[in-house]
């Protein structure tokens, strides 16, 4: 079975430029989480979607993040402007418990 | 605010002998906990979990164990393979509800040969 999908899984642009992480969820899952991991600040909850309406956007950083879930298969991680201290590997995870997230592989990000 | 950190951020163990992974958390209101395990270049993966109303629970290999009364949990790994080499994350639900997972700093085990 195809677990989480995410792309690209490597990104590098430019300071300034806009950047879209793209999720496919497991089929059948009903709760979608996106995470940034950095070594100074680890693993991070940015947003987390259940059935496809945002729950909880208190770990967006600000407003040049913002998050989507259209339909229950797509979910996009849109930063505009980008800055250098975006850089990092944004996770995707989703679930269908309570509990139990399952990771999608990452996408790093360079922001030069 | 509550936290959830680990006690060791490195461990070296020898390939065959068990291992110990120790994670302190805060929140004395979080009633689930899990173990994730991340190798390099790959996301967290899930290895076991525990609900707050049990002690002890064990799984292939790994057995999780947790102290409330020190707020203490830890993740044993018995006769270690150099695949079990990854860091390791301790999280728990916290207060906001049981979807939001706070996540420990991780451990980083490394397997010798």
């Amino acid at each position: 079975d195809a677990g989480v999908i995410q792309s690209p899984r490597h990104e590098v642009t430019e300071m300034g430029q806009e950047v879209t992480l793209r999720c496919k969820p497991i089929s059948g899952h009903n709760s979608l989480f996106w995470y940034r991991q950095t070594m100074m600040r680890g693993l991070e909850l940015l947003i987390y979607f259940n059935n496809n309406v945002p729950i909880d956007d208190s770990g967006m950083p600000e407003d040049r993040f913002s998050a989507k879930m259209p339909n229950a298969s797509f979910s996009t991680l849109k930063i505009q402007p980008s800055e250098p201290r975006d850089s990092a590997v944004y996770f995707c995870a989703s679930s269908s418990t309570h509990y139990e997230q399952y990771f999608g592989p990452g996408t790093r990000l360079t922001v030069t | 605010g509550e936290s959830v950190g680990l006690h060791l951020p490195t461990l070296s163990v020898q390939e065959g002998d068990n291992s110990i992974i120790n994670c302190a958390y805060s929140n004395s209101a979080s009633d689930y906990f899990i173990w994730y395990k991340q190798e390099s270049g790959k996301g967290p993966q899930f290895i076991i979990d525990i609900r707050s109303n049990m002690d002890k629970r064990q799984g292939q290999r790994v057995t999780v164990l947790l102290n409330k009364t020190v707020k203490h949990l830890s993740l044993q790994i018995a006769a270690t393979q150099p695949g079990d080499s990854a860091v390791y994350f301790c999280a728990e639900t916290g207060e906001w509800g049981a979807q939001k997972l706070v996540f420990g700093q991780g451990t980083r085990l490394t397997i010798n040969p």
